[in-house]
């Protein structure tokens, strides 16, 4: 199964862009990355997801690297309500599963 | 987004008895169910993969006479953890995918937190 690189913790300032990184550098070409968000005692949360071109949504923007070995989750400006788990994820082609990794703990300071 | 809803969202239920976890899709055919296991501070473990109709294909470790899984319907899976102990208690949480389109996501329900006293 192709493995995601996240850090393990981020600090952004309330309302500043906030870029969330992820490498997946062993990625098939027919792997989608996805991201999702998780608060305490919650399921994960649909952020975005995409295959080869950037992304944009209501939510985050989604950039991802010409060789795809990289991507990078945008949130345009942070809010209290984005301090969350943020994991990235390839789903996996053939069985399509979800495997987590460690994810990215992102704290927004007032 | 799609809702995937699961019940109870918590149970304690005593050691040696079995509890049953219901994932249902409520707007759309979940053709393949996720079952995951999360304890305090950790990741998501995925355990098993259903498909509706099919046996669910266990990952490494899980044990499959322990989580049985029913995917019956294309709206409705179970998860039944059978002759409980304190280490099975964790937060279980269900996802739900229409893979019949491969460009969808995932929706997770809201999970189910499992204490064995």
């Amino acid at each position: 199964d192709a493995k995601t690189t996240q850090p393990n913790s981020m600090e952004s300032n309330e309302e500043e862009p906030v870029h969330l990184p992820c490498n997946h550098s062993t990625i098939s070409g027919t792997d989608y990355i996805h991201w999702y968000r998780q608060l305490p005692s919650q399921g994960p949360e649909y952020v975005i997801h995409g295959l080869t071109s950037n992304v944009n949504n209501r939510m985050a923007s989604l950039a991802i690297a010409e060789d795809r070995k990289s991507s990078t989750l945008i949130l345009h400006r942070a809010t209290l309500r984005d301090a969350a788990v943020y994991y990235c994820i390839l789903t996996t082609s053939g069985t399509y599963k979800y495997i987590f990794g460690t994810g990215t703990r992102l704290k927004v300071l007032a | 987004g799609a809702v995937v809803s699961q019940h109870p969202s918590w149970v304690i239920c005593k050691s040696g008895t079995s509890v049953k976890i219901e994932c249902r899709s409520l707007d759309f055919q979940a053709t393949t169910m996720f079952w995951y296991r999360q304890f305090p501070k950790q990741s998501l473990m995925l355990m098993a993969t259903s498909n509706e109709g099919s046996k669910a294909t266990y990952e490494q470790g899980v044990e499959k006479d322990k989580f049985l899984i029913n995917h019956a319907s294309l709206t409705l899976s179970t998860l039944t953890v059978t002759s409980a102990h304190p280490e099975d208690s964790s937060f279980y949480i269900c996802s739900a995918r229409d893979l019949r389109d491969r460009d969808t996501e995932a929706f997770f329900g809201q999970g189910t937190r499992l204490t064995v006293v």
